[in-house]
């Protein structure tokens, strides 16, 4: 049922060790967007992008980086792990909005990440 | 400060009684407000969406109404089915490039 595809659904790995999250969607969504979520906490925006080239950081400041190199394509990496980084990584898009410019999102499935 | 306040407390009800969410905002001034649904382990999913000049909007089982002057946006579930537990997430918006910023959401259990 998604057009938005996370993976890996799940990861444990190190301390240390370099991640990157994989978000694709099939919907041709230009805005596209990282969440953290940790469990029974609200969602917190750590980047989001409007374009190819285009990234910018959101309201939780975050050591992750991401790129946007093509449209359906915006990858999250954490170059050196650590367990403060244990949680829930959301990747959602949206379209034009239509004539309204309402921003809906449809949201993968979620990476949880865990850090030893 | 932009502030969402939903209840943080779980909200259990019987199966066919109606579940009424609160969702408030301050600093805010929306052109509209987004209700998604969010079961664990999974990322939320859109229900419902109701600009600023309507009070009102309907689907199936579902009823979300927005008060401007209140800042507040309440969500109906009707005959409420243990099927509709799961955490319920507002989200006020603008039509500007901003993204949207998500309340903590409010757990509902339906007991059969």
């Amino acid at each position: 049922e998604a057009d938005i595809y996370q993976t890996p659904r799940y990861l444990v790995i190190g301390t240390g060790k370099k991640i990157t999250l994989e978000c694709s969607q099939t919907m041709g969504h230009d805005k596209m967007y990282w969440y953290q979520q940790d469990p029974g906490m609200e969602l917190h925006l750590i980047h989001y992008s409007y374009g190819v080239n285009s990234t910018e950081k959101g309201d939780l400041s975050s050591e992750s980086t991401v790129s946007r190199i093509r449209t359906e394509h915006f990858p999250l990496t954490l170059e050196s792990a650590r367990p403060s980084h244990t949680s829930q990584y959301l990747c959602a898009s949206t379209g034009q909005g239509g004539s309204f410019g309402a921003n809906v999102l449809t949201f993968g499935a979620g990476s949880r990440l865990t850090v030893l | 400060s932009q502030k969402i306040e939903q209840n943080s407390e779980a909200l259990n009800i019987q199966e066919g009684k109606t579940a009424t969410l609160t969702c408030n905002y301050t600093n805010y001034s929306p052109a509209y407000l987004q209700w998604y649904r969010q079961d664990p382990g999974r990322g939320p999913v859109f229900l419902l969406l109701i600009r600023e000049n309507e009070k009102e909007k309907r689907k199936e089982r579902l009823k979300v109404t927005f008060d401007t002057t209140l800042k507040q946006s309440l969500f109906h579930i009707t005959a409420s089915q243990p099927a509709d537990s799961a955490t319920y997430l507002c989200a006020p918006g603008d039509t500007g490039r901003r993204a949207l910023t998500f309340g903590s959401g409010t757990r509902l259990q339906v007991q059969p």
